[in-house]
């Protein structure tokens, strides 16, 4: 099963907009990943936030994280064509747990 | 290259034939997992493996479906008598196991499909 869900489940935007993902989940989780997956091919790692954590940035990628809601965002700023892909959200509970992905979002970046 | 190797990187098959895939972790991984994706969907979890040892299976492997990793270092996974469901992409990630966090690291998976 899949606990993250990813919204919206699809996103066009023009290049050099922002582009906000979010994504919630149900059970309690040590930490958040989000990947990204370019077409057909294997998944990145592009960002990890600790549950302690609110905020994380790299680059151009802001991630922030409210425990309280049990919910992420994965912010692109100033996008580019090459972000096109699919963006997933993976829960890690922790320990020996397995990481859960969502469903994930496809954002499509208009040159 | 360091990174996950996944083989072959595509495999068509007839329904009820045996297929093998094969990942080489990034070598100083110890944990190595193996995925399910179709289309539209994120990854979903069949199995992983600490070391040599396998320490959880989905409810997804069904009897059909084997994964072994003999020495700790590459691994297989064998589909017996494939069904057209069967067809997805397959993805391998390894990991190097930390007490707070890992990140998985993905190969470029093998796309399967069954006749």
């Amino acid at each position: 099963s899949q606990q993250g869900e990813e919204d919206p489940q699809a996103l066009s935007i023009q290049e050099g907009e922002n582009a906000t993902m979010n994504c919630s989940y149900k059970t309690s989780i040590n930490n958040l990943q989000w990947y990204r997956q370019n077409s057909g091919r294997g998944l990145v790692h592009l960002i990890l936030i600790r549950s302690n954590e609110r905020e994380k940035h790299s680059g151009r990628l802001r991630v922030t994280l409210d425990t309280s809601k049990k919910s992420s965002s994965l912010l692109i700023t100033a996008s580019r064509a090459a972000d096109t892909a699919s963006y997933f959200c993976a829960t890690d509970p922790g320990g020996y747990q397995k990481v859960t992905f969502g469903i994930g979002t496809k954002l499509q970046v208009i040159p | 290259d360091t990174g996950v190797s996944q083989n072959p990187r595509h495999k068509i098959t007839k329904r009820g034939q045996n297929v093998t895939f094969r990942c080489d972790p990034i070598s100083e991984h110890n944990r190595l997992y193996w995925y399910r994706q179709t289309l539209g969907q994120g990854p979903e979890f069949l199995t992983y493996f600490q070391n040599e040892a396998q320490l959880e299976k989905s409810r997804l492997l069904s009897d059909r479906f084997s994964a072994e990793r003999p020495k700790g270092s590459f691994s297989t996974l064998e589909i017996q008598r494939t069904e057209q469901g069967d067809s997805a992409m397959y993805l391998c990630a390894s990991s190097l196991e930390m007490r707070v966090e890992e990140t998985q690291y993905f190969g470029p998976g093998t796309r399967l499909l069954v006749l």
